[in-house]
């Protein structure tokens, strides 16, 4: 498509339970970045991937994140166990080829958890 | 300290203004993005710059690599240029991801 597609719009989960959020890059874009906004305007990297593959996962809390892009299939981001720090926005961007290019974001998913 | 330092925190502007918001950055960068954040929440990108100067419309954007500082301008403000603008920047050492300022909320009043 020529939007990145993100759902759920909003989430709600009670502590510790599951939450999946998905991901649709832009047709062609070989990148995909996850980040999460808390507190407005932190933002926080999380994870990229270059096609199928993690990039860089050094911002990722590796206990209860996971993430996936897999062929043919929406990209994935999945917290075990929540806790209520993880209720923020995750933003999911992609671009295409070359260091620094710009990266085109989704709309956001909400997560909250009570 | 951030890597990606932005002033004003917040600024409020009568309709028509010129407007500034400043960016400093300590890190190496292959580019710089400046990007919107609309109240509902979805952002756009607005520049990327790696050097000089960018003009889209009302938006002026700049950048001075040796001093490591950035600006965007908005001409004749208007109501709908109210969002958070935000300077982001691409590390040479960062694998493209983004380092994110803090942001600044801009209100334009009528």
């Amino acid at each position: 498509g020529e939007e990145v597609a993100q759902t759920p719009k909003h989430l709600v989960r009670g502590e510790g339970q599951k939450a999946k959020l998905y991901c649709a890059p832009i047709k062609g874009h070989s990148y995909v970045f996850w980040y999460q906004q808390v507190l407005k305007n932190e933002f926080k990297f999380l994870i990229s991937f270059q096609n199928e593959n993690v990039f860089d996962e050094t911002g990722m809390p590796k206990e209860r994140f996971s993430a996936k892009c897999l062929p043919n299939s929406p990209c994935s981001l999945e917290i075990q166990a929540t806790k209520l720090e993880d209720s923020a926005v995750y933003f999911c961007a992609s671009s295409q080829f070359r260091v620094g290019e710009t990266q085109y974001f989704g709309p956001g998913t909400r997560l909250l958890v009570l | 300290k951030n890597e990606v330092e932005q002033s004003p925190q917040n600024l409020t502007a009568q309709e028509g203004e010129f407007i500034t918001i400043n960016c400093s950055y300590s890190v190496g960068i292959s580019a710089l993005h400046w990007l919107q954040q609309h109240p509902g929440g979805g952002i756009v990108s607005l520049f990327m710059l790696s050097s000089g100067k960018k003009k889209h419309g009302r938006l002026i954007a700049t950048i001075n690599i040796q001093e490591k500082h950035s600006s965007l301008h908005i001409t004749a403000s208007h109501p709908r240029d109210s969002a958070v603008y935000i300077c982001a920047v691409s590390p040479i050492q960062g694998a493209q991801k983004l380092v994110f300022g803090q942001g600044t909320r801009l209100t334009i009043n009528p």
